[in-house]
């Protein structure tokens, strides 16, 4: 079946660091999301994106919609430790689908205050 | 609040013993699933539903049943749970319209079967 390259699957990063995580695949996204979950917990829905290029941002938070529809990346600023837990990118694929989402293994993300 | 809830978070039960996990969605969502996280499996699809009485099979539906008999309502059944379905279960509710898709996870039920 169809799937989700995500990368890296953890980083370990000083406070104050930015960050930057992406998602690749061979297929053509409808829609991109991005989660974030803390241990024990759902995943929590950061951002959405629904255009090819599309760049959108939430607080810190930037992503955007690649290109080729067949990519998304996200990237975190000036990171703090609350930003620790797995983030994960879930795309919805084009060609008429039934809307199912595609999600990608998760970068694990720690940072060190 | 606009939420997904699920019950109970936590289960221990015995192989063979039938249980139901609820899901209940306040938003209106027609299209709500269900999920199981396992390390290294990353999330997986058990079962969708796109409206009332409206249920599909997703990835992993084997040992799982559903049903919804309405909107705001999804419950995971497990007729006969066996060690292999301990896992971290998640019910999902879905906003579609025009360009929009928005999922939205519950919080989570952590199932273990001995």
């Amino acid at each position: 079946g169809q799937q989700l390259n995500q990368s890296p699957q953890s980083m370990f990063i000083q406070e104050g660091e930015d960050v930057s995580m992406n998602c690749t695949s061979s297929s053509i996204f409808n829609t991109w999301l991005w989660y974030k979950q803390d241990p024990g917990e759902g995943p929590v829905l950061l951002i959405a994106l629904y255009k090819a290029g599309e760049l959108t941002s939430n607080g810190r938070l930037t992503a955007q919609f690649g290109i080729t529809r067949k990519d998304s990346f996200l990237n975190i600023s000036a990171s703090i430790p609350s930003d620790v837990g797995i983030y994960f990118c879930a795309g919805q694929l084009g060609g008429g689908s039934q809307g199912n989402l595609i999600f990608g293994k998760g970068t694990k993300l720690s940072v060190k205050p | 609040e606009a939420q997904v809830t699920q019950n109970p978070r936590y289960l221990i039960t015995v192989t063979g013993k039938k249980l139901t996990v609820t899901c209940s969605q306040n938003m209106n969502h027609e299209y709500m699933s269900w999920y199981r996280q396992d390390p290294g499996l990353g999330l997986r699809q058990i079962y969708y539903s796109m409206n009332v009485e409206v249920t599909d099979k997703g990835d992993v539906p084997e040992g799982y049943k559903v049903s919804r008999k309405e909107k705001r309502n999804f419950p995971l059944i497990l007729e006969s749970p066996s060690p292999n379905q301990t896992s971290l279960y998640f019910c999902a509710s879905t906003r579609r319209g025009g360009f929009s898709y928005e999922q939205y996870f519950g919080p989570g039920t952590r199932l273990t079967v001995t």
